[in-house]
C-alpha cells in the first residue's frame, strides 16, 4: 500500500517569512495529492491539491509543487500570517477504478507556528 | 459546517465497555470514512464505505467494526474498548476527491 512521509513534524517561522513542508510517497500509481489544514480544535479542511499531470499549482499565498520522478511534493506558504498557525497534513491517492481519488493516505502532519 | 455531524463529541468510558460513535451527513455523498487521529501519527483510516452495501477495512481496523445504516449514516463501534483506543475520531464523506470531515469525537478509555 501507499506510504506517505512528511517533514518536518514542527516548524516555526517569523511572521512574513515563508514556510515549506515536504512529503514523499511510495506508490508510483498515486496521482492526486491534497493538503489539509487543521486549526487547533477544528476539523481538517482541504486547502489546495494537485494532480500528477501538473507540476505546480498556486492559490494566493499558498502553492504546491510536485516532482513525480522523485515522488515528492511540497507545500509553500509565503508572507506567513498568524492565522497560518495550524497542523498541515499532506496526502496521496491513486484512482480507484472509475470512482476517483476517494481513498487517501495521510502524512503524519506538520505543526506550523507563526511567530509574531 | 454542519453538513457532517458526529455524536457524541466527547466520551469517557471504561476498559471492556462497548461504545458506538455515530456519524450523519447531509451532503448526499455515497462515500464515508472513519479515521483515528493520534499525536505524531496523523490521520489513519479505520474503515471506509463507498455505498450502503460496501464496507472496507482500512489500515487499522482491528478492534473496530462499522455499520452503514443508510447513505447518510455510518457508525463506528468498539466492541470491547481498551486504553490504546483513546484518540480523536473523525468521520468524513467525499465526492470524487475532496474529503469533508466531521467535528470529531474525543474518546477516552480508562
Amino acid at each position: 500500500g501507499e506510504n506517505v512521509e512528511q517533514h518536518p513534524s514542527t516548524l516555526s517561522v517569523q511572521e512574513g517569512d515563508s514556510a515549506v513542508i515536504k512529503c514523499t510517497y511510495s506508490d508510483s500509481a498515486s496521482n492526486y495529492f491534497p493538503w489539509y489544514k487543521q486549526e487547533l480544535g477544528k476539523r481538517p479542511q482541504l486547502i489546495i491539491d494537485i494532480r500528477s499531470n501538473v507540476g505546480e499549482k498556486k492559490d494566493q499565498r499558498i502553492a504546491v509543487t510536485l516532482n513525480k520522478t522523485a515522488k515528492h511534493f511540497s507545500l509553500h506558504i509565503t508572507e506567513t500570517q498568524p492565522e497560518d498557525s495550524a497542523v498541515y497534513f499532506c496526502a496521496a491517492s491513486s484512482t480507484i477504478s472509475n470512482f476517483g481519488n476517494e481513498k487517501l493516505t495521510f502524512g503524519t502532519g506538520t505543526r506550523l507556528t507563526i511567530i509574531p | 459546517d454542519a453538513d457532517v455531524t458526529q455524536t457524541p463529541r466527547n466520551r469517557i468510558t471504561k476498559t471492556g465497555k462497548r461504545i458506538m460513535l455515530e456519524c450523519s451527513q447531509t451532503k448526499g455523498h455515497d462515500r464515508m470514512y472513519w479515521y483515528r487521529q493520534d499525536p505524531g501519527l496523523g490521520l489513519r483510516l479505520i474503515y471506509y464505505s463507498f455505498d450502503v452495501k460496501d464496507i472496507n477495512k482500512g489500515e487499522i481496523s482491528d478492534g473496530y467494526s462499522v455499520s452503514r445504516q443508510a447513505q447518510a449514516k455510518f457508525s463506528l463501534s468498539l466492541e470491547s474498548a481498551i486504553p490504546n483506543q483513546t484518540a480523536l475520531y473523525f468521520c468524513a464523506t467525499s465526492d470524487l476527491t475532496t474529503q469533508y470531515f466531521g467535528p470529531g469525537t474525543r474518546l477516552t478509555v480508562l
